[in-house]
């Protein structure tokens, strides 16, 4: 069971490229999220799908795109980087979306460091 | 806008010492968890505890919640290398459709053999 996957580990782009984060996750979980981990800022929320067909935005969510593509997939797109994109990003996924009381727990991917010159 | 904030940032400990972390958060909540992060890693849940439950116990770990000072804690007995991690908590934050989990910046634990 591999849970939260994540590609690539490491990217360097140079400003105004573009690049795709892919996210997977086998736990059939119906919401998955996209956070950024910055020293200081702790994690921020990009963007996040509380389930499949809908997305919504997060704290940070300007700069970025994402696509639902299937209930398994959830991929972060950067347009045109910059580098205050340079950071560590998460993909996560929960079994239902937060707002149920049930208390859900998140599984996290294990992150990609994007560095943007 | 940070939900949770952990106090101390940093705590630096004796192997067999232990380790207390506090969150403060600022509104309501119907539960409080927490998450550790060894260093180069994804975050992995530790302990939830909901807004009924004062006090819960998970192995080494003791989480006690006060809602009436928006405060929790995360208690570490008997402190080993291998807990060197950053500790986050985090809540549920209802806004728009739905609603998204919410870190505070942690606070980094590091023991010393």
């Amino acid at each position: 069971n591999a849970g939260v996957t994540q590609t690539p580990k490491f990217q360097v782009l140079k400003t105004g490229q573009s690049m795709t984060l892919q996210c997977a996750q086998d736990m059939n979980h119906n919401s998955m999220y996209w956070y950024r981990q910055d020293p200081g800022m702790g994690l921020r929320l990009i963007y996040y799908s509380a389930s499949e067909g809908t997305t919504d935005k997060g704290e940070v969510p300007n700069g970025y795109n994402v696509s639902r593509l299937n209930k398994r997939e959830f991929s972060l797109r950067l347009e045109s980087a910059a580098p205050s994109q340079t950071s560590v990003y998460f993909c996560a996924s929960s079994e239902n979306p937060g707002h149920l009381i049930s208390g859900n727990t998140i599984y996290f991917g294990e992150g990609s460091w994007l560095t943007v010159v | 806008s940070q939900q949770g904030e952990e106090d101390p940032q940093a705590l630096s400990i004796q192997e067999g010492e232990n380790a207390t972390m506090n969150c403060s958060y600022k509104t309501s909540i119907n539960n409080l968890q927490w998450y550790r992060q060894n260093s180069g890693r994804g975050l992995v849940h530790l302990i939830l505890i909901r807004s009924n439950e004062r006090e819960k116990h998970s192995g080494r770990l003791r989480v006690t919640l006060d809602t009436s000072k928006k405060s929790s804690s995360l208690l570490i007995t008997a402190s080993r290398a291998a807990d060197t991690a950053s500790y986050f908590c985090a809540t549920w934050r209802y806004g728009g459709s739905q609603g998204n989990l919410i870190f505070g910046k942690g606070t980094k634990l590091s023991v010393k053999p």
